[in-house]
C-alpha cells in the first residue's frame, strides 16, 4: 500500500493568514492527489483533484501544488469557516490511502 | 446535482454482517463514467477505502478488509450496497457512500451513518 503522511497533525491560525499543510507520499504516484475538508457531522468535501486542480463550486483561497511524493494545501486569506480537518488522498492505485489528517483551528 | 444517501441498521452485533445501501439521486449509475465507493472513519480515527465498484459490476477492494467484504450494484433500483461480514469493535465507524472517476478524488459523498458494534 501506498502511504500518505502529512504534517502538521494540527495547527492553530488567525483569520486572514496564510496555512500550508504538507502531505508526502511513501511512493511516487504522480499528480494522483487529492484533498478534502473534513468537519463534525458534515459530508467530506473534495477541495482540490489532479493536485491543483480546483474542484467545481470550491471557494478560491485553496490551492493545491506538487508532484511525484511531495504537495502541498495553500489556504490563503484564512476565513472562520475553514476550520475543520483536511486529508490528503492518493488515487494512483488501490488501495486508496488517505493521510492522518490535519486539524485547522482557528485562534 | 447527484446526491447519495446511505441508509441501513445502526446497531449490529459482533459477528454478524453489516449490511448498509447508498441511494443515488439525481443522476444514473448505468452508463456512468464513475464508480461507487465505500469509505468509512472510525472515531477519532482517520479515512479508510473500503472498495468501489462500476456499474458493470467490475469491483475493487482494500486488501485489509476484501476476505470481509462485498460491494454490490442494482442498477435497476439506483442504487449499491455494502456487506461486511464477521464484525467486530474495530468495524464501528461512520460509513460513506461516495462517486469518483478511476484514478481522481471522491467527488460526491453520502452524509455518512453511524454504525456501532455491539452486542
Amino acid at each position: 500500500d501506498i502511504q500518505m503522511t502529512q504534517s502538521p497533525s494540527s495547527l492553530s491560525a488567525s483569520i486572514g493568514d496564510r496555512v500550508t499543510i504538507t502531505c508526502r507520499s511513501s511512493q511516487s504516484i504522480s499528480t494522483y492527489l487529492n484533498w478534502y475538508q473534513v468537519k463534525p457531522g458534515k459530508a467530506p468535501k473534495l477541495l482540490i483533484y489532479a493536485a491543483a486542480s480546483l474542484q467545481s463550486g470550491v471557494t478560491s483561497g485553496f490551492s493545491g501544488s506538487g508532484s511525484g511524493t511531495g504537495f502541498t494545501l495553500t489556504i490563503s486569506g484564512l476565513q472562520p469557516e475553514h476550520f475543520g480537518t483536511y486529508y490528503c488522498q492518493q488515487s494512483y492505485r488501490t488501495p486508496y490511502t488517505f493521510g492522518q489528517g490535519t486539524k485547522l483551528e482557528i485562534k | 446535482q447527484v446526491q447519495l444517501q446511505e441508509s441501513g441498521p445502526g446497531l449490529v452485533k459482533p459477528s454478524e454482517t453489516l449490511s448498509l445501501t447508498c441511494t443515488v439521486s439525481g443522476g444514473s449509475i448505468s452508463g456512468s463514467i464513475y464508480y461507487w465507493g465505500w469509505i468509512r472513519q472510525s472515531p477519532g480515527k482517520g479515512l479508510e477505502w473500503i472498495g468501489s465498484i462500476y456499474h458493470s459490476g467490475t469491483t475493487y477492494y482494500n486488501p485489509s478488509l476484501k476476505s470481509r467484504v462485498t460491494v454490490s450494484v442494482d442498477t435497476s433500483k439506483n442504487q449499491f450496497s455494502l456487506k461486511l461480514s464477521s464484525v467486530t469493535a474495530a468495524d464501528t465507524a461512520v460509513y460513506y457512500c461516495a462517486r469518483h472517476e478511476y484514478n481522481y478524488g471522491f467527488e460526491d459523498w453520502g452524509q455518512g451513518t453511524l454504525v456501532t458494534v455491539s452486542s
